[in-house]
């Protein structure tokens, strides 16, 4: 069975700087990646995916993350955070031909002045 | 376009009591997924219905909880009898296909307190 790591529980950093937050999976089989995102008192969204073809894939909003395959991660990076990315950051995998998503633990990312 | 819709949005009930949610997901979307929540914790997937046939039910506990998708449009799950660890959010959502590039769409969820 497949799981996802997100060893970080909690992420701070102050506005204008560099974060990543970190995703490890195990899957013996071809995986499909996602990270979702949860603002405060709102649903989960899709932030971005990974299904096939370029490694690296970006979000709208400035947020990237790289499918490393030897390394079985999918890291989710912002060169330059803004306040209004405090969030929660779910990292997922799917494996096989359906669509059921397995999450990390999530990580708590808190954007200061 | 409308999201997925829950409701309620918070419920407090006593353990051994029941419970029952409601999700009414994007229109035209034949995947309806409920998930469970709890606090520190990553969403766990309970049950996914295409249409109004279950597709995947292993993780949810059928002693005591239940779910219908008449019509294979709305849902509702429901909890009989509650007990203390049953306190989650409980999240639905909603997707046009059964494949992994179909994104899935999440509504606000309920929070349920259970004491």
């Amino acid at each position: 069975a497949q799981s996802v790591t997100q060893l970080d529980s909690q992420v701070p950093v102050f506005e204008e700087a560099p974060v990543e937050l970190r995703c490890n999976y195990s899957s013996s089989v071809s995986v499909y990646l996602f990270w979702y995102v949860q603002y405060p008192n709102q649903g989960l969204q899709l932030l971005l995916k990974y299904l096939s073809g370029s490694t690296l894939v970006e979000s709208i909003n400035g947020f990237e993350a790289e499918f490393n395959k030897s390394q079985t991660s999918f890291h989710l990076r912002k060169p330059s955070v803004h306040i209004s990315d405090t969030a929660e950051y779910f990292c997922a995998v799917v494996t096989g031909g359906g669509n059921k998503l397995t999450f990390g633990t999530g990580t708590q990312l808190k954007v200061e002045l | 376009e409308a999201g997925v819709a829950q409701s309620p949005r918070y419920k407090i009930i006593e353990k051994r009591q029941s419970v029952a949610f409601w999700c009414n997901p994007i229109s035209g979307h034949a995947t309806l997924y409920w998930y469970q929540q709890i606090l520190g914790q990553g969403p766990k997937l309970l049950i996914q219905f295409q249409n109004n046939g279950v597709v995947d039910d292993s993780q949810l506990p059928k002693d005591r909880f239940s779910a219908e998708r008449l019509k294979g449009v709305d849902s509702t799950l429901k909890i009989q009898p509650a007990k203390l660890e049953d306190s989650a959010v409980y999240l639905c959502a909603s997707s046009p296909g059964t494949g992994a590039g179909y994104e899935q769409y999440f509504g606000p969820g309920t929070r349920l307190t259970v004491t």
